[in-house]
């Protein structure tokens, strides 16, 4: 198994610039997280999935969209990216929420 | 006041000593989970527990329900054991974490 992996490693973007970070897993896990972590903030909770077709927002989602439309895959969408969402971005799966979390490896997002 | 408090914030100890740190929470809770991150970032889960003790290797994990706090212990510290240390307690869906210990073992 592959566990959580995650694409691109690194990513600069200009102010306003759309993109996705991608995140796939291999696992069968039904529940599926997107987090960022900045200095001093510990990791924090952008959107969660409890299953395909099913999400719902945590604790920092604005300007941030995301979509579930298979098991595997939990893509993450900047709109119009701006410099306040520098971050590392980690998506992470789990079974159930009984089982622990494996997280993917991380995306270094820099925004200009 | 943050959901989830750990502590110390920062840890540096001599190879050898017995390490403890220590996660307290305000939130009612199904399970709690300490991770590692190594510097380069990657995360990894050492123990979920919801009652009791866990131990793994040289790293012990306890939880007082009653009490909302939890400690994870390292025995005969290593310089490989620097990381850091994040509680996570979890809801019905999601996590929240503390703000991590970081902790600093010299040889």
């Amino acid at each position: 198994n592959a566990g959580v992996t995650q694409t691109p490693k690194f990513q600069v973007l200009k102010t306003g610039q759309s993109m996705t970070l991608q995140c796939a897993q291999d696992m069968n896990h039904e529940y599926m997280s997107w987090y960022r972590q900045d200095p001093g903030m510990g990791l924090r909770l952008i959107h969660y999935s409890v299953g395909a077709g099913i999400t719902d927002q945590g604790e920092v989602p604005n300007g941030y969209n995301v979509s579930r439309s298979t098991t595997e895959d939990f893509p993450l969408r900047l709109l119009s990216a701006a410099p306040s969402q520098t971050s590392v971005y980690f998506c992470a799966s789990r079974r159930d929420i009984e089982y622990e979390q494996y997280f993917g490896p991380g995306t270094r997002l820099t925004v200009t | 006041k943050n959901e989830v408090e750990q502590s110390p914030q920062n840890l540096t100890a001599q190879e050898g000593e017995f390490i403890t740190i220590n996660c307290s929470y305000s939130v009612g809770i199904s399970a709690l989970h300490w991770l590692q991150q190594h510097p380069g970032g990657g995360i990894v889960s050492l123990f979920m527990l919801s009652s009791g003790k866990k131990k793994h290797g040289r790293l012990i994990a306890t939880i007082n329900i009653q009490e909302k706090h939890s400690s994870l212990h390292i025995t005969a510290s290593h310089p490989r054991d620097s990381a850091v240390y994040i509680c996570a307690v979890g809801g019905a869906q999601k996590l929240v974490f503390g703000q991590g210990t970081r902790l600093t073992i010299n040889p």
